[in-house]
């Protein structure tokens, strides 16, 4: 089974940086996503790490440390379209095969001016 | 289509009743998922088709849950006898699926949703 950690609020300032961790507890490991959901809206694709190390696409990088059972979402240059929730999300390998996602809580992220 | 598309929108029943929640996944996508989305909660997996293959029900929180998907596209999400507690957005997402493993292949795009709610 998986267990994923993160935190429920945060709050920014527009032009800052903030970062969201996950932390996670997994009994099989192939990868770990970030999805961005704006209220009322569906989960959209952010980001996909399955190696340690950081992958950045413009204002968005994320981090994985594997032995450490930790990601990080960092989001720069913040703009108020931002505010919304971040959902980190583990893929299983199980035998099964079905690439399962178990989805962490989610960390509302506010933006204010 | 564009993307993954789910209906109705927004559901609205009395406790009792059965619902039909229904997703059409990206053209070509073989794997479809359900999940429900809890208010302050993650996302919990319901259940998950991939072609032909028999489906993985192991997330169905009990037996009044189903689900079938025809033709390898179009799948139902059924519940019956809903109770409050059923209330959730139940979200859908496909995958491709394929064999041919990349970045893209590999990651779930997500329908708007269906926001059910039992009186």
């Amino acid at each position: 089974g998986q267990n994923i950690d993160q935190p429920t609020e945060m709050t920014a300032t527009e032009g800052a940086i903030v970062q969201i961790n996950c932390t996670y507890q997994t009994s099989g490991f192939n990868g770990l996503f970030w999805y961005q959901q704006h209220a009322g809206e569906a989960p959209t694709f952010l980001s996909y790490n399955v190696l340690d190390g950081l992958e950045e696409k413009g204002r968005f990088s994320s981090f994985l440390s594997r032995s450490k059972g930790y990601s990080y979402l960092l989001l720069k240059e913040l703009q108020m379209k931002d505010s919304a929730s971040y959902l980190c999300a583990v893929r299983d390998n199980s035998g099964a095969g079905s690439y399962q996602l178990t989805f962490g809580k989610g960390t509302k992220l506010s933006v204010i001016p | 289509g564009a993307g993954v598309s789910q209906s109705p929108s927004n559901k609205v029943t009395e406790k009792g009743k059965d619902v039909e929640l229904r997703c059409d996944p990206i053209s070509g996508h073989t794997a479809l998922y359900w999940y429900r989305q809890s208010l302050g909660q993650g996302l919990e997996f319901l259940i998950y088709f991939q072609g032909n293959s028999a489906p993985d029900k192991s997330g169905l929180p009990s037996d009044r849950f189903s689900a079938e998907r025809t033709g390898g596209s179009v799948s139902t999400l059924t519940i019956q006898r809903t109770q409050q507690e059923d209330s959730a957005v139940y979200l859908c997402a496909s995958r491709y699926g394929g064999l041919e493993v990349t970045l893209s292949t590999d990651t779930q795009y997500f329908g708007p949703g269906t926001r059910l709610t039992v009186l």
